[in-house]
């Protein structure tokens, strides 16, 4: 059974432009969270989509966006970088609807120079 | 003060000791508890996963979860130098819509 499966892995982009990142849950998954991991906040939760729809939100501003598919595949989209966005973005799905039994993806590593 | 609140480390210990990692938290609501471990450059796994109070054991882990003192607890016997990780806890409640709560990670360094 393939694994969550993020691109790309590492992206450099340049203060001001915009971004997107996929992210493709295990068949037959219907949650996909997105974090945003740095050394000194950690991981923090950016939204979760269940079935095409935003179920939570955490508190990021509105330059942080998301989609989910119907078949399960999310986008996020990150517009006018900020230095302060350099991060590793991960997705994380799970089959039941909740968070429990979360995988994750390798990331995808942004850098905003 | 954070919802949850985990001692970043680094923990340093040698080979074969027990180790044990600690979060705590402060809504009395959170219901279901899990541990998480990454490897640099990875994303997180899944590791342990328990509901009540009491012990839950899984090969060398043992997670322990204490609510009356909002205490959790992962625990590792015969520490191994592949078990060199970030550990994670996270909870969540039901009536949060699932939204699962984390704590900052400790990062553990096994010394061979």
């Amino acid at each position: 059974k393939a694994g969550v499966t993020q691109t790309p892995r590492y992206l450099i982009k340049t203060r001001g432009q915009q971004v997107t990142l996929s992210c493709s849950p295990i068949s037959g998954h219907r949650s996909v969270s997105w974090y945003q991991q740095t050394p000194g906040q950690g991981l923090q939760f950016l939204f979760e989509y269940f079935s095409e729809t935003q179920r939570n939100k955490g508190n990021f501003p509105g330059r942080f966006s998301g989609r989910q598919f119907s078949n399960s595949r999310s986008e996020m989209n990150v517009s006018t970088l900020e230095l302060g966005d350099s991060a590793l973005y991960l997705c994380a799905s799970s089959s039941r609807g909740t968070n429990t039994e979360a995988f994750f993806g390798q990331g995808t590593r942004l850098t905003v120079v | 003060q954070k919802e949850v609140e985990q001692d970043p480390g680094p923990l340093s210990v040698p080979e074969g000791a027990i180790v044990s990692l600690n979060c705590t938290y402060s809504n009395s609501a959170f219901q279901y508890f899990m541990w998480y471990r990454q490897y640099s450059r990875k994303g997180p796994e899944l590791l342990m996963y328990t509901y009540s109070s009491g012990n839950k054991e899984d090969g060398r882990f043992t997670a322990q979860v204490d609510k009356s003192s909002k205490y959790i607890s992962l625990f590792i016997r015969d520490s191994q130098p592949s078990d060199s990780a970030t550990y994670l806890c996270a909870m969540f409640y039901v009536d949060s819509n699932y939204q699962l709560i984390w704590g900052a990670g400790t990062k553990l360094i096994i010394k061979p």
